[in-house]
């Protein structure tokens, strides 16, 4: 089955960009998605990109696709402490619309 | 996007009951999904709950542990069966928006059970 995988932590500072990465192994999803998860709360879609496109932007969010590696990223320029919080990748979407979620990546923005 | 409710937002459970879980959303969707998110970990998918038939559970999950209600198109529910301690985790409904295979999938705020 489906396997995504994040690395488990990033620290940066206010005003740095934030890149979180992403394997997966499944080349079959059709969109892969990036949530955000702050604490005692729920999972708040930041962006989604089609699997047939390679790059994304929405205001401070740029997603990557690399779909020969199976690598996605989410660039966050200009980073707050607000957006500190465990994020999310996820694949799947199309007929079936079930996702397969990563581990999901702590990012810890220091002042 | 979608507005989805669910209640409770937190409950604490006595080993051996049940609590049943409601989600509604603003909006008609067709397909509802039910994910689990034990404490530390990532979503995992129980269940797609369609209107009108009956709910497609995943590997691992089955009807009687997580029943399932889907009795029109803006609502659900999700029971916890005979609960023991390892099923305290945040159960989160998630839709469909702007229809079907558009990609646009969001999340309730989350319903956290913690079982004694």
């Amino acid at each position: 089955g489906e396997d995504v995988e994040q690395s488990l932590f990033l620290s940066v500072r206010e005003g740095d960009s934030s890149v979180i990465n992403c394997t997966y192994t499944d080349s079959s999803s059709t969109y892969l998605y990036w949530y955000k998860q702050e604490p005692g709360a729920g999972l708040q879609l930041l962006t989604y990109i089609f699997s047939n496109m390679d790059m994304k932007q929405d205001q401070r969010l740029t997603v990557l696709l690399n779909k020969k590696d199976k690598h996605l990223s989410l660039r966050i320029a200009d980073t707050q402490t607000g957006d500190s919080a465990i994020y999310f990748c996820a694949g799947g979407g199309g007929a079936t619309n079930k996702l397969i979620f990563g581990t999901g990546t702590l990012l810890a923005v220091q002042p | 996007s979608a507005v989805i409710s669910q209640k409770p937002s937190r409950d604490i459970c006595q080993r051996g009951t049940s609590l049943t879980i409601q989600c509604q959303v603003d909006s008609q969707v067709t397909m509802m999904f039910w994910y689990r998110q034990q404490p530390g970990q990532s979503l995992t998918l129980i269940a797609t709950a369609n209107q009108g038939s009956e709910a497609t559970y995943e590997s691992g999950f089955v009807i009687d542990k997580f029943p399932i209600s889907r009795p029109n198109l803006t609502f659900s529910t999700l029971t916890v069966s005979n609960m023991s301690p390892e099923d305290s985790s945040i159960y989160l409904c998630s839709v469909e928006t702007g229809g079907r295979g558009t990609g646009e999938l969001f999340f309730g705020e989350g319903s956290r059970l913690t079982v004694l």
